[in-house]
């Protein structure tokens, strides 16, 4: 069954440093969005993607945040640099999005990319 | 706004009891409400959607306009329902709004 990959799994990394996280959606799926899930709270979209094209990203701090999806497939999230308060886990997720008249919403999760800011 | 809470951070309960994890919702919309669930160790998963009016694992959720409300329920609990659940609203560009997410702990 076709799964979101996301690397790397865990990430410590010093405050001030660059840091960058990969996510493979499901292959077909147009839109992938990017969550960041603080302990002890549910996950909060970062970024939303339609193909290569930037939908939401009203919640991303963009002065340390940047995210690409150049070519429609995978994604790139890094901060630049890292500050304490961005330890939190990131979650990709996927779903079809709107394709010749089909719909379909479900968002299928990654395993997430734990981050830890020392 | 758009806000979706869950009071409860733990629900514990015996195996073989009933269970009710509450969600209230914010939306001016028409909303479509989801509950993901997240097993130990394992990626966050769609449990059910209000639209398919469905029974998944035995949970069943109604969507009340009235009280804004979509509560998860379970006549029976068993030790394997134990997880993280989190109740989420659609928003208006397909993105999830997700709650605080409720434990819950099934005793044997």
């Amino acid at each position: 069954e076709a799964e979101v990959a996301q690397s790397p799994r865990y990430k410590i990394t010093e405050k001030s440093q660059a840091v960058a996280f990969w996510c493979d959606p499901i292959s077909g799926h147009a839109t992938l969005y990017w969550y960041r899930q603080i302990l002890g709270q549910g996950p909060e979209l970062l970024v939303q993607f339609q193909d290569e094209s930037v939908v939401d990203d009203s919640q991303l701090p963009k002065d340390r945040f940047s995210a690409e999806r150049l070519k429609g497939v995978d994604s790139t999230l890094k901060i630049q640099p890292a500050e304490l308060g961005d330890s939190a886990m990131y979650l990709c997720a996927s779903s079809f999005g709107t394709s010749g008249g089909l719909i379909s919403y479900e968002q299928y999760f990654g395993p997430g990319t734990r981050l830890t800011v020392t | 706004a758009q806000r979706v809470t869950q009071p409860e951070k733990l629900l514990s309960v015996f195996k073989g009891a009933p269970v009710e994890l509450k969600c209230n919702y914010s939306y001016s919309g028409s909303p479509e409400l989801f509950w993901y669930v997240q097993y130990s160790r394992q990626r966050l998963q769609l449990l059910l959607r209000h639209i398919s009016r469905e029974s998944i694992k035995g949970f069943t959720a109604d969507l009340n306009k009235g009280e804004t409300s979509f509560h998860l329920k379970k006549p029976f609990a068993q030790e394997e329902d134990s997880a993280m659940y989190y109740c989420a609203l659609r928003g208006g560009t397909d993105k999830l709004i997700f709650g605080t997410g409720t434990r819950l702990q099934v005793f044997p």
